[in-house]
């Protein structure tokens, strides 16, 4: 079974300045995506950014982009810029492959960006 | 406001009763999925519905059941309600089969109270 796991429970920052959320995950798989997610205090969950474990080239969206070590099993996630608004919690996400709609999260890291 | 919406917002209920969750996916959308968020268990995958079949189930207990109508809307259904089954119930819609290459956008969720 995969499973994915997040060691900073919380985390803040000062805005403007960058932060780097790490994940971890363990699987047999050589194909799968990896995804964050974001959850402000509305509690709308929504995507961040995805990475597609074949492609060697890490992903980017505007401020976020992510460290993909395919050998270490490690997806960070780093935020640049950081603004009052990506106050959150912070979601890792796996997906076995593109069949298996199964996704495993990992516990979350709670983010506070400081004024 | 993602365009999938989930009645109701808030239910309290007492242990050992059944309920009923609905999810309208967005316009177009022919899979939706059942997320549980509870505070032991985090995010945990139910199941996943695509035009109407059953397509696959994360942990979801046989006290729970879902289905998805004609018109593309989903109803979970929990039955027999134990105190643990209090959690916040997203569901997620996506345009295909394949949460690979389609994004899922989730819904505003629905919080469960079991007393």
């Amino acid at each position: 079974a995969q499973t994915v796991t997040q060691s900073q429970p919380e985390m803040s920052v000062q805005e403007a300045e960058t932060v780097t959320l790490s994940c971890t995950y363990d699987t047999s798989e050589s194909n799968y995506y990896l995804f964050w997610y974001k959850q402000p205090p509305s509690r709308q969950m929504i995507l961040v950014i995805r990475q597609e474990a074949y492609k060697q080239q890490n992903a980017t969206e505007n401020r976020f982009s992510v460290n993909f070590q395919k050998a270490a099993k490690s997806f960070s996630l780093k935020i640049s810029d950081s603004q009052l608004g990506d106050t959150a919690m912070y979601f890792c996400a796996f997906m076995k492959h593109v069949g298996d709609q199964n996704f495993v999260f990992g516990p979350g890291t709670r983010l506070s960006v400081l004024p | 406001d993602s365009g999938v919406t989930q009645t109701p917002k808030h239910l309290i209920t007492a242990t050992g009763q059944r309920v009923t969750l609905r999810c309208s996916p967005r316009s177009g959308d022919l899979s939706v999925y059942w997320y549980q968020q509870s505070l032991d268990q985090g995010l945990q995958f139910l199941i996943h519905y695509y035009n109407g079949e059953e397509r696959a189930k994360g942990n979801i207990l046989e006290r729970f059941s879902a289905q998805q109508f004609p018109d593309l809307h989903s109803e979970l259904n929990l039955s027999s309600l134990e105190l643990g089954d209090s959690a916040l119930y997203f569901c997620a819609s996506s345009t295909g089969l394949a949460l690979g290459y389609n994004e899922q956008f989730f819904g505003p969720g629905t919080r469960l109270t079991v007393l």
